[in-house]
């Protein structure tokens, strides 16, 4: 599975867009875009995911640069509520281990 | 509500003794996995079982035993604790090969003193 590159800690202020950067320039052409979040030592949380099209629920958006080589996770209209560690991991569709890495820290502030 | 159930929530355990977590699961997923998180660390994969009757070793399975008792249900067995895996465990179960499913339990909160 491709490694992932992703900020330490970001700061967003509150009903603003949160942009969440994740690098993976070593993704190879099977492998998925996931994002996990977790919210203060809660189990993490899935978000979106996708391959190479930008998808979006009713959660996040999720862009995927046309070379697969990073993407961003944004949260439209960021609250308090959305503070966590956010994961982005990338892993092929075939079955097998999720990991995480570091993780991006989100504060929102009001 | 249909989800993992992990127990107990917090354990203080002296070093040498051993102990059991317990992990369920009632939404008739295949795959079970144990993680740990460390203070300021992102998870861990510690074992993990593919489908009922297998299990497979993770990044960091020394020091544990795991057992797939059912479908259902998805030990860790901690022989002789140490205060090195004082940490935070999760359960996760997941029904499918993709990497979204996955349902998290909340936690199971180890010291080891």
């Amino acid at each position: 599975d491709a490694k992932t590159t992703q900020p330490p800690s970001m700061d967003c202020a509150e009903g603003r867009a949160a942009n969440l950067p994740c690098n993976h320039s070593t993704i190879s052409g099977n492998e998925y875009v996931y994002w996990y979040r977790q919210i203060h030592s809660q189990g993490p949380q899935y978000i979106i995911h996708g391959l190479k099209n930008n998808e979006t629920n009713e959660m996040a958006s999720l862009i995927i640069t046309e070379d697969r080589k990073s993407s961003t996770l944004i949260l439209p209209h960021a609250t308090l509520r959305d503070t966590a560690v956010y994961y982005c991991i990338v892993r092929g569709n075939q079955g097998g281990k999720l990991i995480f890495g570091q993780g991006t820290e989100l504060s929102v502030k009001p | 509500n249909a989800g993992v159930t992990q127990t107990p929530k917090f354990q203080v355990l002296k070093t040498g003794q051993s102990m059991t977590l317990q992990c369920a699961q009632d939404m008739n997923h295949n795959s079970m996995y144990w993680y740990r998180q460390d203070p300021g660390m992102g998870l861990r994969l510690i074992y993990y079982s593919a489908s009922e009757g297998t299990t497979d070793k993770g990044e960091v399975p020394n020091g544990y035993n795991v057992s797939r008792l059912n479908k259902r249900e998805f030990s860790l067995r901690l022989e002789s604790a140490a205060p090195s895996q004082t940490s935070v465990y999760f359960c996760a179960s997941t029904g499918t090969i993709d990497g979204w499913g996955y349902t998290f339990g909340s936690g199971t909160r180890l010291t080891v003193v």
